[in-house]
C-alpha cells in the first residue's frame, strides 16, 4: 500500500514565524501536490512538483514555497506565518496519469 | 476555466436510505473525474474514478457515470450505513498538467442509525 506520511498532525505557531511541513512518500512517485483545505472550499493546489529539483505554482502560492532535494520528500514552507494561514494542510503522492495518494493532514493554527 | 460544483451539505440520511450527491463540472477537452472520500481525522482517498463518457465508476457500494452530455458525475449509492459518513469530494484531472485535481467543495453526509 502506498504511504504519504506528514510529519505533524497538528502544529501550532505564532504569527511572522517560518514553518515547515514535511511530507514523504514511499512509492516512487514522480508528483507530488500540497494543498490546504478550508471549509466550503474544498481543496486548493498550492504548488506542485514533477521530479526532484522541480516545481509549479498551483492556484494560492502566494506566502508559500516549496522544496523537493530528494524524490520522496516534498516540503511545504510559510516564510513569515500569518493568520489566514491558519488552515489543514494535506500532501498527495502520483505516478503520472494515476490518481493521488493522500497523507492524513496536517492541522495547523497560526497565532 | 475548469471547475467543480457540488450539492451543499450538509446532508443527513437514515441508515439504508437511497444516496445521491450531486456533482458538475465545467471543463474543456475529456478530463478524468472522481470521487474523493474523508472519513473523520484522516486524509482523502479515491473512492471511484471514470476516464471517458458514459464509463461508469464503483467501489464499496457506491456508483458514478460520467455523463458528457450533461457534464455530471452524480455519486449514488442505494443502501447507506452508518459508516459511510463522511466528507465527498468531486474531482476534476486537469488532463496532461501532470495528474492536477480541481476539486469541489465537499459534501459532509451524516448517516443515523
Amino acid at each position: 500500500d502506498v504511504k504519504v506520511t506528514q510529519s505533524s498532525r497538528y502544529l501550532v505557531k505564532r504569527t511572522g514565524e517560518k514553518v515547515f511541513l514535511e511530507c514523504v512518500q514511499d512509492m516512487d512517485h514522480e508528483n507530488m501536490f500540497w494543498y490546504r483545505q478550508d471549509p466550503g472550499l474544498g481543496l486548493r493546489l498550492i504548488y506542485f512538483s514533477y521530479d526532484v529539483k522541480m516545481k509549479e505554482k498551483g492556484d494560492i502560492p502566494e506566502g508559500y514555497s516549496v522544496s523537493r532535494e530528494k524524490k520522496e520528500r516534498f516540503s511545504l514552507i510559510l516564510e513569515s506565518a500569518s493568520t489566514n494561514q491558519t488552515s489543514m494542510y494535506l500532501c498527495a503522492s502520483s505516478f503520472e496519469g494515476q490518481p493521488q495518494h493522500f497523507g492524513d493532514g496536517t492541522r495547523l493554527s497560526i497565532l | 476555466g475548469n471547475s467543480v460544483t457540488q450539492m451543499e451539505g450538509p446532508v443527513t440520511l437514515s441508515e439504508e436510505a437511497f444516496l445521491t450527491i450531486n456533482c458538475t463540472y465545467t471543463a474543456t477537452g475529456y478530463p478524468s473525474l472522481f470521487w474523493y472520500v474523508q472519513y473523520p481525522g484522516e486524509g482523502l482517498q479515491l473512492l471511484l474514478k471514470a476516464t471517458k463518457a458514459d464509463d461508469k465508476g464503483s467501489n464499496k457500494g457506491f456508483e458514478a457515470t460520467y455523463r458528457k452530455e450533461t457534464t455530471s458525475f452524480h455519486l449514488e449509492k442505494g443502501s447507506v450505513q452508518v459508516s459511510d459518513s463522511a466528507v465527498y469530494f468531486c474531482a476534476l484531472g486537469r488532463g496532461n498538467q501532470g495528474g492536477k485535481l480541481i476539486f469541489g467543495q465537499g459534501t459532509e453526509l451524516s448517516v443515523k442509525p
